[in-house]
């Protein structure tokens, strides 16, 4: 199993700012995975990581206002931008298990409260 | 559109009690399916997962779920609950064609002690 990190766990933030969210792993993964549990909510998929390329958005989900990262086969960022209260949610860094499998393992999450 | 069903949002139970969780899929041929639980500030963490093989599969702490194809259902099974099973439980699907996974809503099981 993957060990993931996830910084930071909580925070507050006023509308129109932005956070970056960051995610550790203690081993090297080709893919990574972002997603959002809205209050009440399931998780939805935001986008997939791939090191070395551009990351693959969801619909409904654009890199203006979620810009991702991948400098490396252990690290992401995801960037909520110009945030909204609709943003507040957990955020979510997950990485997949053996492969073929299609299991995931995931973070602690980022709890966002937008105001 | 390919889609996961959980049909309760919240459920209570009393310890020693028996539970059901049903979870339905939309079709897309072959799926691979899971249970994920959160325990009360703990991360997501699976709790069992149907790739092929037996439809009926056991996993950790006493829970195991059942594949009918016939049904698009992967319901999930305890005979006695116990306190500590409290927690949020996710249903899961990936598809074959896919590498992502697709999450049900979610049901809260309290029990009470």
């Amino acid at each position: 199993s993957a060990v993931i990190s996830q910084k930071p766990s909580r925070d507050i933030c006023q509308r129109g700012t932005s956070l970056t969210i960051q995610c550790q792993v203690d081993s090297q993964v080709t893919m990574m995975f972002w997603y959002r549990q809205q209050p009440g909510q399931s998780l939805t998929l935001i986008a997939t990581a791939n090191q070395g390329s551009e990351a693959t958005y969801e619909s409904g989900f654009v890199i203006d206002k979620f810009p991702i990262s991948r400098p490396n086969l252990t690290f992401s960022t995801l960037t909520v931008s110009n945030m909204s209260p609709e943003d507040s949610s957990i955020y979510l860094c997950s990485v997949p298990g053996l492969a073929g499998t299609g299991e995931l393992f995931f973070g602690e999450g980022s709890r966002l409260t937008v105001l | 559109a390919q889609s996961v069903s959980q049909h309760n949002h919240h459920v209570i139970l009393s310890e020693a009690a028996s539970l059901e969780l049903g979870c339905n899929y939309s079709y897309g041929g072959t799926v691979n399916l899971f249970w994920y639980v959160q325990y009360p500030g703990q991360h997501l963490q699976l709790l069992l997962k149907y790739f092929s093989g037996d439809p009926l599969v056991k996993g950790i702490k006493g829970f195991e779920a059942e594949f009918i194809k016939s049904k698009f259902s992967f319901n999930l099974r305890k005979p006695s609950v116990q306190w500590s099973d409290t927690a949020e439980y996710f249903c899961a699907v990936s598809y074959s064609s896919a590498s992502k996974i697709i999450f049900g809503s979610g049901t809260r099981l309290s029990i009470r002690p």
